[in-house]
C-alpha cells in the first residue's frame, strides 16, 4: 500500500539557518505530493503541493521538488524564522483519493 | 467563511461511554473527511463523504464507530462503548471536487480537531 516516510524530529535550528526535511514515498502510479504544516493548537494547513514529476511547489519561502527517480519530496527553506516552528507533514494522494500522511517532523527554531 | 469547525474541542469520558463529535465543513465543499491522529503519528484516514453519501471507510473504523452526514452539510462521528485505545485527536477536513478536476486538485482544509481522552 501507499506510504510516506519522513525524517524523525525534532529538528532544532537557529533563526536564519537552512532547513531540509526529508520525505520519501511508496505508491503505485503517479501520486500527487503535499506538505502540510500544523502550528500549535491549529488545524493542518496546506503549505505546498506538486502533482507531477519535476514539479516544484513553493510557498512562504518553502520549496519542494517532486523527484520520481528517487521517490522523494524534500522540503527546504533557505532561512527559517522562529514563526516557522511547527510540525510538518508530508503526504500523498493518488487520483482523487484520500491523503496518506507521514508521521510528521517537528521543527523548533530558536532566536 | 469561518473554515472547518469542530466541536467539542476536548472531550474526557470514561471507558464504555458513548461520545459524538460534530464537524461543520466549509459551506461550498462537497467532500468531508474524518481522520484520527495519535501522539507522534500522522493523521490516519477513517472515512469520507461526497455530499451525503459515505463513499469509503477505513479498516480502522470498527463497528463501534459510525459517521453520518445526513443533509450533505455537517457531519457527526459517534464512538460507542469507548475504549482507552480510542484516545486520540479526531480531525475533520473538507474539500471541493469539481467534475473534471485534475488529480492533485483535491486540497483538504482541516479543522483544529476534537481531542478525546478515555479514562
Amino acid at each position: 500500500g501507499d506510504s510516506v516516510t519522513q525524517m524523525e524530529g525534532p529538528v532544532t535550528l537557529s533563526e536564519e539557518a537552512f532547513l531540509t526535511i526529508n520525505c520519501t514515498y511508496t505508491a503505485t502510479g503517479y501520486p500527487s505530493l503535499f506538505w502540510y504544516v500544523q502550528y500549535p493548537g491549529e488545524g493542518l494547513q496546506l503549505l505546498l503541493k506538486a502533482t507531477k514529476a519535476d514539479d516544484k511547489g513553493s510557498n512562504k519561502g518553502f520549496e519542494a521538488t517532486y523527484r520520481k527517480e528517487t521517490t522523494s519530496f524534500h522540503l527546504e527553506k533557505g532561512s527559517v524564522q522562529v514563526s516557522d516552528s511547527a510540525v510538518y507533514f508530508c503526504a500523498l494522494s493518488r487520483g482523487y483519493s484520500t491523503l496518506t500522511f507521514g508521521k510528521g517532523t517537528m521543527l523548533l527554531v530558536s532566536p | 467563511d469561518t473554515g472547518v469547525s469542530q466541536n467539542p474541542r476536548h472531550k474526557i469520558t470514561k471507558r464504555g461511554q458513548n461520545v459524538t463529535f460534530r464537524c461543520d465543513p466549509i459551506s461550498e465543499h462537497n467532500r468531508l473527511y474524518w481522520y484520527r491522529q495519535t501522539l507522534g503519528q500522522g493523521p490516519e484516514f477513517l472515512t469520507y463523504f461526497q455530499n451525503e453519501a459515505q463513499l469509503e471507510k477505513s479498516r480502522l473504523l470498527s463497528d463501534r464507530f459510525s459517521a453520518e452526514r445526513p443533509k450533505g452539510s455537517f457531519s457527526t462521528l459517534e464512538i460507542q462503548r469507548t475504549e482507552q485505545g480510542d484516545s486520540a485527536m479526531y480531525l475533520c477536513a473538507s474539500s471541493l471536487i469539481l467534475e473534471g478536476a485534475l488529480p492533485g486538485a483535491n486540497v483538504l482544509t482541516f479543522g483544529a480537531g476534537s481531542r478525546l481522552t478515555v479514562l
